[in-house]
């Protein structure tokens, strides 16, 4: 119930590509999904995130699309570059934010790499 | 979001021993998360720092292993204690502020 599964685990694109990770959730109390970005050696860092009354959310050359039926939402990066390379992972919560804060489950993690 | 400091940043350790990371927020902050993240692997909550009261473990962790203090709202450790190769991750600590945000990490090898 608490699981998020992540596809592909990995994905290499050429630079200018739009590369696109998928999440899926069974608990249908989540209600707040990030994505993170990670460099080797680095923490994880908040790249966008969405709630699930809204099925599209942009930030930049970031998008994520989200499906309440389905269960599932994805990471979509336009035209991307070679310093975009890193390793994505989506995460779900119930309750992040207001009054009481949910901790994170994460899915797999996604290994992307740009070519130039 | 917040800033998170987070100490050491790394360190090798041998087997037996306790290591103590500390994890400094530059703002108030009612809860703090810990996290494991094992070579090549997810990020997996150990448990949740809440101020004034013991920390929340997650299943599979538990205190004796991985005390936690939080002796304020803006400061935490993470004691990892009788270690052995097995413990040898990235820990990571987290703090909710408009989003989940992270510290660098503390990468340990326990040898």
């Amino acid at each position: 119930q608490q699981q998020v599964k992540q596809s592909p685990q990995s994905l290499i694109v050429q630079k200018g590509g739009i590369p696109i990770i998928n999440c899926a959730y069974e608990n249908t109390a989540f209600d707040y999904f990030p994505w993170y970005q990670q460099f080797p050696g680095k923490g994880p860092a908040l790249l966008i995130a969405i709630r699930p009354d809204v099925s599209e959310k942009k930030e930049g050359r970031f998008t994520i699309s989200f499906n309440k039926s389905a269960k599932q939402f994805s990471l979509h990066i336009m035209d991307s570059q070679p310093g975009d390379s890193a390793t994505y992972f989506c995460a779900a919560s119930i309750g992040a934010g207001g009054t009481s804060y949910g901790k994170l489950t994460f899915g797999q993690g996604t290994i992307l790499t740009v070519h130039p | 979001s917040a800033v998170i400091s987070q100490k050491p940043s790394r360190d090798i350790c041998q087997r037996g021993t306790s290591l103590t990371i500390q994890c400094q927020v530059d703002s108030q902050v009612t809860m703090m998360f810990w996290y494991r993240q094992q070579p090549g692997q997810s990020l997996t909550l150990i448990a949740t720092a809440n101020q004034g009261s013991e920390a929340t473990y997650e299943s599979g962790f538990v205190i004796d292993k991985f005390p936690i203090s939080r002796p304020n709202l803006t400061f935490s450790t993470l004691t990892v204690s009788n270690m052995s190769p097995e413990d040898s991750s990235i820990y990571l600590c987290s703090v909710y502020r408009a989003g989940y945000t992270f510290g660098s990490g503390t990468r340990l090898t326990v040898v």
